[in-house]
Order: structure tokens, then C-alpha cells, then sequence
């Protein structure tokens, strides 16, 4: 079945650059996903890769990919106080009727510190 | 458009009450999800809806639980004789319906607590 993996805390300092790290076991995933959640809300898009593709890079965010080990990482540079949230990675599912769904990890919670 | 609208955004309830949620996805998009958030954990698949159909549920969803979405449009998901364990956030997603990226947008939730 699928799974999803990520280290659940992370503290940096402002100014510094994060990196978030993930395991997902469906290798026919064909999109893997960062989503954003800051206290009380929902959750937010923040960026998408497909799995053709190693590197995803958008204003300051970095996403690398590695297939053969199943790996995914969001790196996130010049980290800001209001990037302090739950990251969660995700992976794209097979669902019936021809649908996907989306398998969420734990997600990692950043915190970031002056 | 204002994004994906749930409603309440907090219940409190009495154990063995029935409640109901409401989204309201992004309009035109046609297919719209429920999660399941508890504390420290990531969101669980429960349902999933392609226009009025519903087309998955999740193991998670017991009898209890019930989702419409009766003209395709806003969906609603009922819990009968709700227990402590119901209590959770419960995040509705609707997304745009291209087969091949799942991108899905995700309201602010509703936060129930069972006592």
C-alpha cells in the first residue's frame, strides 16, 4: 500500500536555508506534492513536481527528486519567520473511477527561530 | 472566487449527537474530496466525489458516516451518533478534474470536538 514518510520537527535560524525530507513507497506515482499548514488553517499548495523531472526550483523553494530511492525534498532558502508551519509531502494514488487521490505524510513541523 | 468554504469552522457536541459539515468547493470543479486530520497526523483519505457520484470511501468511513454532493456542486458529510474518536479536523478539497495533476485546494476545515 502507500505510505508516507517525513521527519516530523525541524528548527533553523532566520536567514538560513531548510531542507525537508521525505519517503514515499508508490514508485507509479506520477506527481509528488508539498502542502503548507499553518495553525488553524487548511492546507496550501505549495509546489508540485513529476516524476520525470530531479529538480524543481520556484522563487525560494527547491524541490529535488529521487526516483530509484524514493526520496523527495522541499528545500526552503533565506527561511523567514512566517515559513515556520507543518510542511507535508504527499504522493499522487491510484483511486477508482479513474481518479487520483492523495497520500499525506505526517508532515514536518518548522520551526524557525531568530 | 473565494477558495473552497466549509462550514462550521468549529462544532462542539455532546457524545451520541448527529452533526453536519458543509463545503463549498472553487465553482467548476468537479471533483471534491474529504479528509480526515487528527492531532500530529497528516490528512486521511475518507471519500472522494466526481460531479454527484461518489466514488471511493475509505475504510475509515463507517456506517455512521455519510457525504452527498447532490447536485454536484456543494457536498455536506453527516456523522450519526458521533463518539470521541470523531473528533478531529475534517478538510474538504475540490480540485479541477485534469487526469493527469491531481492538484487539490483545500478549505479551512472544520474542527470537531466530541465530549
Amino acid at each position: 500500500g502507500e505510505d508516507v514518510e517525513q521527519s516530523l520537527f525541524l528548527s533553523v535560524r532566520e536567514g538560513d536555508s531548510s531542507v525537508i525530507n521525505c519517503t514515499y513507497t508508490d514508485s507509479s506515482s506520477t506527481y509528488l506534492y508539498w502542502y503548507k499548514q499553518e495553525p488553524g488553517a487548511g492546507l496550501q499548495l505549495l509546489t508540485y513536481i513529476f516524476s520525470n523531472m530531479d529538480m524543481k526550483q520556484d522563487q525560494r523553494l527547491t524541490v529535488l527528486l529521487n526516483k530509484k530511492d524514493k526520496h523527495l525534498s522541499l528545500r526552503i532558502a533565506d527561511t523567514q519567520t512566517g515559513d515556520s508551519a507543518i510542511y507535508f509531502c504527499a504522493e499522487m494514488a491510484p483511486g477508482r473511477g479513474g481518479y487520483n487521490k492523495l497520500i499525506f505524510g505526517a508532515g514536518t513541523r518548522l520551526a524557525v527561530h531568530p | 472566487d473565494t477558495g473552497v468554504s466549509q462550514d462550521p469552522r468549529h462544532k462542539i457536541t455532546k457524545r451520541g449527537q448527529n452533526v453536519t459539515f458543509r463545503c463549498d468547493p472553487i465553482s467548476e470543479h468537479n471533483r471534491l474530496y474529504w479528509y480526515r486530520q487528527t492531532l500530529g497526523q497528516g490528512p486521511e483519505f475518507l471519500t472522494y466525489f466526481q460531479n454527484e457520484a461518489q466514488l471511493e470511501k475509505s475504510r475509515l468511513l463507517s456506517d455512521r458516516f455519510s457525504a452527498e454532493r447532490p447536485k454536484g456542486s456543494f457536498s455536506t458529510l453527516e456523522i450519526q451518533r458521533t463518539e470521541q474518536g470523531d473528533s478531529a479536523m475534517y478538510l474538504c478539497a475540490s480540485s479541477p478534474g485534469l487526469a493527469t495533476n491531481e492538484k487539490l485546494f483545500f478549505g479551512s476545515g472544520t474542527q470537531l470536538s466530541v465530549l
